[in-house]
This record gives C-alpha cells, structure tokens and sequence, in this order.
C-alpha cells in the first residue's frame, strides 16, 4: 500500500526543547518537502530535497534541521531555536521528472504544540 | 504583492450549482499550476494540475489557466455538501535549487443543502 506516513499525528513539546517529526514514503519519489501551515494561511516551505544526501533552505528554515541519509526518509527537527513552532507540519512528495513539473503529495501531517 | 493570491471566502453556493474557484499569480515564469482540497484538520489533497492554457476537465472538475492574465480558476460541476473544503492553489517556480510550490492562502467553499 504506496503512500506517505507521518508521525507522531500529534506531539507536544515543552519550550526549550528539541523534538523529531518522521517523514517516510514508498512511492520510490526522488523529492520530499516539508511544509508548516499555520490557521488562516497557505502553506510555507521550510526544506526540500531532490536527492539523497542533499537539500536547500525553503523560505522559513530559521530553527529547523533535516537529513536525507535515504530516499525515502525526510525527518525534520524543530530546535529550540524556533521561537513559534506551534503549527501543523505537512510532509510531501514528488516525482522529479522535468524542471517545470511538480505535483506533490502529501502525508497526513503532525501537529505540533508547544506548552 | 503577494505571489498568489485567493479570494478567502467563504464562497456559498447551492448544492447542485457551478462553483468557480479564482487564483491570480505574479511570476510570468510559472509553468504549472495546481489545485488542492483540504478538509478541516487534515492534510491537502491533490484534484487538479493544468501545465498549458486552456481548459483541463477531469469529471465534475474544469481547472482553467490563462498565463497571459496570469490567472487560473477552478470550476466544480454539480457541486455538492462533500466539495465543502477549502481549495488551495499552487503555482511552480522553476529554480536553480529545484522545483517549488508556492501556495495561496486558500478559498473556503461552502456548498448549502
């Protein structure tokens, strides 16, 4: 059963803290994205991969980290560096078939708090 | 200016009646567009993506691009009390680093019985 698996679904986090979300997919996707989606807005991009062992900054990676040591693992760790991290973290996936051609998928998301 | 822009509803509409989904971007560069639902509380899912203009039909669903005016709509057919979602719209940006999707803040459909 292909598809993209997150978790935990919901984690919570004492301020200071370093926590972990898992990203996995088996939809054998070259690319995966992290994406944070905070109430009333779109989705911003935090980081991306297109190949193992590589990856660029998205447009908010202020006091975030990830690693892509496998194709289909892209774990995101939200550092205490981070000073709102409450949100709702959306994981995704793509075929990288062409530079003009993106259609991501996405997990079911974690939702993350901050107490 | 944002890079693309949604009306954020909520749109109304009757049950049975055409619903019609508008987005403007502001890169010319953009090459392909999508359409995403996302239902309260869980993840996006993807419905439609149009790459040339014109118009692209897929069952209830009519995605709409004119790269002129920079624009790109969403049409539903029929629509119904399970369309009630809200629908984002997602343009690629080419770069140097790869592929990305920039998304809109979203539409919030409401289909009335």
């Amino acid at each position: 059963d292909g598809g993209i698996t997150q978790s935990p679904k919901y984690l919570f986090r004492k301020e200071g803290q370093n926590v972990t979300l898992s990203c996995e997919q088996n939809l054998n996707h070259d690319a995966m994205y992290w994406y944070r989606q905070d109430p009333g807005q779109g989705l911003r991009l935090i980081y991306y991969s297109q190949i193992v062992n590589d990856f660029q900054k998205g447009d908010i990676a202020e006091g975030y980290s990830v690693s892509r040591e496998k194709k289909e693992s892209f774990p995101l760790t939200v550092t205490s560096a981070q000073k709102n991290p409450t949100a709702f973290y959306l994981c995704a996936s793509s075929i990288v078939r062409s530079i003009s051609y993106n259609e991501q998928f996405f997990g079911p998301g974690t939702r993350l708090t901050v107490l | 200016q944002k890079e693309v822009e949604q009306n954020s509803g909520p749109l109304s509409v009757p049950e049975g009646a055409i619903a019609s989904l508008n987005c403007t971007y502001s890169d010319r560069g953009s090459q392909s567009f999508f359409w995403y639902r996302q239902y309260s509380g869980k993840s996006p899912e993807l419905i439609m993506f149009i790459y040339s203009n014109g118009d692209k039909e897929d069952g209830r669903f009519t995605a709409q691009l004119n790269k002129a005016s920079q624009y790109v709509s969403l049409l539903i057919r029929d629509s119904q009390p399970s369309d009630s979602a809200t629908y984002l719209c997602a343009v690629n940006r080419p770069t140097g680093g790869g592929n990305k999707l920039t998304f809109g803040t979203g539409t919030q459909l409401k289909v009335e019985l």
